[in-house]
Parts: structure tokens; sequence; C-alpha cells
């Protein structure tokens, strides 16, 4: 057990819906990541936070946001969802932001399903 | 754009039969490469991080090393519960942003 915890666990939907997928970070991380999963594209970084604070961005669709709020979790949100967006979602955390090498400890991810 | 690439894409050894896995990476600049075993519909499970040219690390029936090119995962006398794909990622020197660039992964299967 890493200590991040995702939920919900599965998500079955329709095309054009949106969703909410809600993480949890190790006590004591200030840093979130949201990282997907296809079949065919391994995992992609999606967005950071720190302490509040988007850091970094990666290959984000638009339809796509995130927040972080001020107790530390983090929600994802994707929206007008696409047959394409089925695929493992995981969130990471880490302890530190920028300067050292800190570990990415992931949860263990949210599962979409649009159909 | 930082890039890594893992072979191969799967092994199947016997138990007890050693092996190495390879991952091979481009970075500007590298700040950490990491490898985290994941199982089958799990989230990711850290394993190793490696800093500079010629660093080991060592865990049970695992060593990582690392070049400035590549590095490797050795499995040795592996057990049916070692079956799970190994994934390296790289971290860039690259403040502001902490992202992990993952390869595609080596599925690892151990026959009894």
């Amino acid at each position: 057990d890493s200590g991040v915890t995702q939920t919900p666990k599965h998500l079955i939907t329709a095309t054009g819906q949106r969703v909410t997928l809600r993480c949890s970070p190790r006590s004591g991380d200030l840093s979130v990541y949201w990282y997907q999963q296809s079949l065919d594209q391994g995992l992609q970084f999606l967005i950071q936070y720190y302490n509040g604070e988007e850091r970094a961005k990666g290959n984000i669709l638009e339809r796509f946001s995130a927040q972080q709020f001020p107790d530390l979790h983090s929600e994802l949100n994707l929206s007008s969802l696409e047959l394409g967006d089925s695929a493992l979602y995981f969130c990471a955390s880490s302890a530190l932001a920028g300067g050292t090498t800190d570990t990415q400890y992931f949860g263990p991810g949210t599962r979409l399903t649009v159909l | 754009e930082d890039q890594v690439t893992q072979s191969p894409e799967a092994l199947r050894l016997q138990e007890g039969e050693s092996s190495s896995l390879n991952c091979s990476y481009t970075v500007s600049g590298l700040r950490g490469l990491f490898w985290y075993r994941q199982d089958p519909g799990k989230g990711p499970e850290f394993l190793f991080t490696l800093y500079s040219a010629g660093e080991e690390k060592e865990k049970e029936r695992l060593k990582a090393t690392l070049t400035k090119k590549e590095s490797f995962l050795h499995i040795t006398a592996p057990k049916p519960e070692d079956s799970a794909t190994y994934l390296c990622a790289v971290q860039a020197r690259n403040f502001g942003n902490e992202k992990l660039t993952f390869g595609t992964g080596t599925r690892l299967t151990i026959i009894p």
C-alpha cells in the first residue's frame, strides 16, 4: 500500500458525459501528479500540482482539468468524454517539488470505460 | 524531448533462470532514473532510483545499474511472484516540472 488513495476504482459512463476522479496523496506530500495509461501509449503525464498551485502541464486535453484543494487532495475532471478516453488514470504524490529528486508513489488507479 | 525505450517487450523465463531488462534513455540532463513494478490493473510500485552513471542498487533478487545512456534491471534466480511488468522512467533536471517520462515496459513471466 503506497498511502495514495483514489476513488472510484471503476467508472463506466457514456460518450459526452463528465466525470470526476479523486485522489488523496500520502500524508505530508505536497505534490500531486496525474497520469493516463492506455494500452497503446503507456503511462503519459497529464498535470502536476504543488501545494494547491498548478506546477506543470503535459499533454492534457482542453476537455480535462484538475485542481488541488487546501487539504491537498486533488480532482481530475474529464468532460465531453470520447471512446478514446477509456484508460487507467493514476494519481501519484511526492514530498518535494524542485531541487532534489524525490520519489513519486502511485495510487491504485481509476479504470474509466466510456461506452 | 525526453525518451525512454525498454527491451524486450516481453520475456518468459523458467524459475531460477537469471536475465536482464534494458532501458535506454535520452534526457536533457538526468535528475533521476526510476524503476517501478506494475501488476495487472494495479498502480506502479516503486523499486529503485538511480542518480548517476556507475550507481547500482539491489533489493532481494533485483539489481539496477546505470550508465550514461541506459539502465539494466538484473533479475537473479527469479520466482513466479516476480512476474509483472517492469517500468523504467526518467526525470529531467528541469526545475518547475518533476514529471516522469515512462517507457512502455517489459512484461516478465516466470514459469514454475
